[in-house]
Order: structure tokens, then C-alpha cells, then sequence
């Protein structure tokens, strides 16, 4: 079993949609939990982050956590073409690991 | 703003070559990590750094070594380069312990071994 799985897509949802991203771990002891947005060439960048279960929203980005289910979600509102990249889920191990590990990403395209 | 600096973004190098990565950040983060990505296999951990000369092994640190002489910098080190390094190199930078601990990356190095 992977440390952190994402469903690979795409992902393809109409403009104005919401986009739903999901995304389970294993480490029951993980703490933090980030999504980065990824456009084609670029490096990652960081959009949300999450450390207690429930939601945090921001903007129109809500990320998602349930610790005893061990998945954390985003969800994009009013989707834009340009939201159109791939996202990663990215967990930091429980304890007294710095270790932060990446799911393979999720490809989003946004049609206009 | 956190800045994280590649030394290189494109590098093309010899098989058996000896290459060095290195990565700068300017924010004083105890805690730096090497990535290599590549279609359909995501990030992955090479090494990571939790503080002046000391380091962990990620997921696939085979044909690798890093060096973490003083806090803001962290090299990575190709002992012997084959093709199957070729890959997309991101460095990353984050706070240590329980504080917050988003990461930063650099802009990336693309590297080539022919």
C-alpha cells in the first residue's frame, strides 16, 4: 500500500463546477496535511493546509480532513480553466518525523 | 516571500559523471528535502535534511548522497550518473518539529544524463 494515494485522473469538470480531489494515507499517526497546485513545467505551489479534523476554508478552496477515515479532500468552487492543473496531496509523518510525502497527483481539467 | 534557489534549472551531463544539485533557501527551515519527479510516478523522497549534517534516507536514495554543511544549503550528489537519473530534481524547504510546516520549493533543476 502506498503512503499517500490519489486517484491519477483526469479529472474533467465543466466552468463554474465544483472540483472534488481526494486523497487517503496510511500513517495513522500523519498530523499535517498540505494540497499543492502544479502547473505543466512549474514546481509545486502550496494552496492549502490542514492540521485538525473538519474544513478550512479559503477562498474558493475548502480542504477537508478526517483523521479516523485517514483521508483529506479539496474541494474547488466555481471552477476556472485556469484552476486546470495537477494537485498534490502532500503528509507529514506522525511523530517526530520530518518526512513529507507525496501522492502521484491528481490531473484537473477545467473546461471552459 | 521564502525563497528557494536551484542552482541550475537545465543540466546535461555525461554517464559516470560525478554532478552536484544545489539548493539554497533563504528562511532559516531546519528541515530541506530532495524529489525527483517523473511522469506518473509523482514526487518522490530521495533524502531529506532535519538540520546541519544530518540526514534521512527517503524512498529511493540508491546512486545518491546529499551533503548539509551549514543551514541553508543542501547539495545533492550523483556519484556516478546513469540514464535512468534523468529526471525533473526539486528541492524543498520547511520549519522543523511541530511548527508550521508547509514546504517551499525551489524552481527545479531538469537533468539530462546522455
Amino acid at each position: 500500500q502506498k503512503e499517500v494515494e490519489q486517484n491519477s485522473g483526469p479529472l474533467s469538470v465543466p466552468e463554474g463546477a465544483i472540483a472534488s480531489l481526494n486523497c487517503t494515507y496510511s500513517d495513522r499517526g500523519s498530523q499535517s496535511f498540505f494540497w499543492y497546485r502544479q502547473y505543466s513545467g512549474k514546481s509545486p505551489e502550496l494552496i492549502m493546509s490542514i492540521y485538525s479534523n473538519g474544513d478550512k476554508e479559503d477562498g474558493r478552496f475548502t480542504a477537508q480532513l478526517n483523521k479516523a477515515s485517514q483521508y483529506v479532500s479539496l474541494l474547488i468552487r466555481d471552477s476556472q480553466p485556469s484552476d486546470s492543473a495537477t494537485y498534490l496531496c502532500a503528509v507529514k509523518g506522525g511523530g517526530a518525523t520530518n518526512k513529507l510525502i507525496f501522492g502521484t497527483g491528481t490531473l484537473l481539467a477545467v473546461q471552459p | 516571500d521564502v525563497k528557494v534557489t536551484q542552482s541550475s534549472r537545465y543540466l546535461v551531463k555525461r554517464t559516470g559523471e560525478k554532478v552536484f544539485l544545489e539548493c539554497v533557501q533563504d528562511m532559516d527551515h531546519e528541515n530541506m528535502f530532495w524529489y525527483r519527479q517523473d511522469p506518473g510516478l509523482g514526487l518522490r523522497l530521495i533524502y531529506f535534511s532535519y538540520d546541519v549534517k544530518m540526514k534521512e534516507k527517503g524512498d529511493i536514495p540508491e546512486g545518491y548522497s546529499v551533503s548539509r554543511e551549514k543551514k541553508e544549503r543542501f547539495s545533492l550528489i550523483l556519484e556516478s550518473a546513469s540514464t535512468n537519473q534523468t529526471s525533473m530534481y526539486l528541492c524543498a524547504s520547511s520549519f522543523g518539529g511541530m511548527r508550521n510546516t508547509e514546504a517551499f520549493f525551489g524552481q527545479g533543476t531538469r537533468l539530462t544524463v546522455v
